[in-house]
């Protein structure tokens, strides 16, 4: 079993409806999460950060952590078809001996006009 | 302010060669970390580089190896190469080790015949 868990997808909404997507982890020392936003043939950019538990705004998105629950999810408000893309979670420890993120599978995300 | 750059974006390459690719950090980051990236495995910490030493590895052969220079520029090699390790390989920078805020470079896209 992968440490990071992603249900692959595709997801596909209707433009303007609101997007939830999540990751469940096993490792308890995850204490950093991140989303990531890729575009076919392009490289991973990042959305979101969120340190340990909570929630966090940026105009559209919106990232949550339940560590208890050991769940992360991104809300997309009003998606827009410039939403489609691939959303990669990741995550990575405070123990860690400098910058390795553990991903999960990515979701991709098909915006509908 | 320029994002990250790697070179070359396409190589192809036959089976028992070896391949060297480039990566340029954000100007001012010093650390640089390489991933993998397939469709079966996902994306794959392959390892980091700050200040000249590499910090992090992750759970590859010995195949794949690496080094950074003093301008922070990194380098990627992969020797005798096999037809798995085609894919696409990502490099991010940051300002320094241990933070988690990332930037990738576009990739390198790879493919072993």
């Amino acid at each position: 079993q992968k440490e990071v868990e992603q249900d692959p997808g595709p997801l596909s909404v209707p433009e303007g409806a609101i997007v939830s997507l999540n990751c469940t982890y096993s490792n308890s020392a995850f204490q950093y999460f991140m989303w990531y936003r890729q575009y076919s043939r392009k490289g991973p950019e990042l959305l979101m950060y969120t340190y340990s538990s909570g929630n966090k705004e940026d105009g559209r998105f919106t990232a949550q952590v339940d560590k208890s629950s050991k769940y992360i999810s991104l809300f997309i408000r009003d998606s827009q078809p410039s939403d489609s893309a691939t959303y990669l979670c990741a995550m990575s420890a405070v123990d860690n001996a400098g910058n390795m993120l553990t991903f999960g599978g990515g979701t991709r995300l098909m915006v509908k006009p | 302010k320029a994002g990250v750059t790697q070179t070359p974006r396409y190589l192809i390459k036959t089976r028992g060669q070896q391949v060297t690719l480039s990566c340029s950090p954000i100007s001012g980051h010093r650390s640089v970390s390489w991933y993998q990236q397939t469709p079966g495995q996902g994306l794959q910490f392959l390892f980091e580089y700050f200040s000249e030493t590499q910090r992090n590895k992750g759970n590859f052969p010995g195949r794949f190896s690496g080094r950074q220079f003093s301008n922070s520029r990194s380098e990627m090699n992969v020797s005798t190469l096999e037809l798995g390790d085609s894919a696409l390989y990502l490099c991010a920078s940051s300002w320094t080790s241990g933070e988690e805020t990332q930037y990738f470079g576009p990739g390198t896209r790879l493919l072993v015949l």
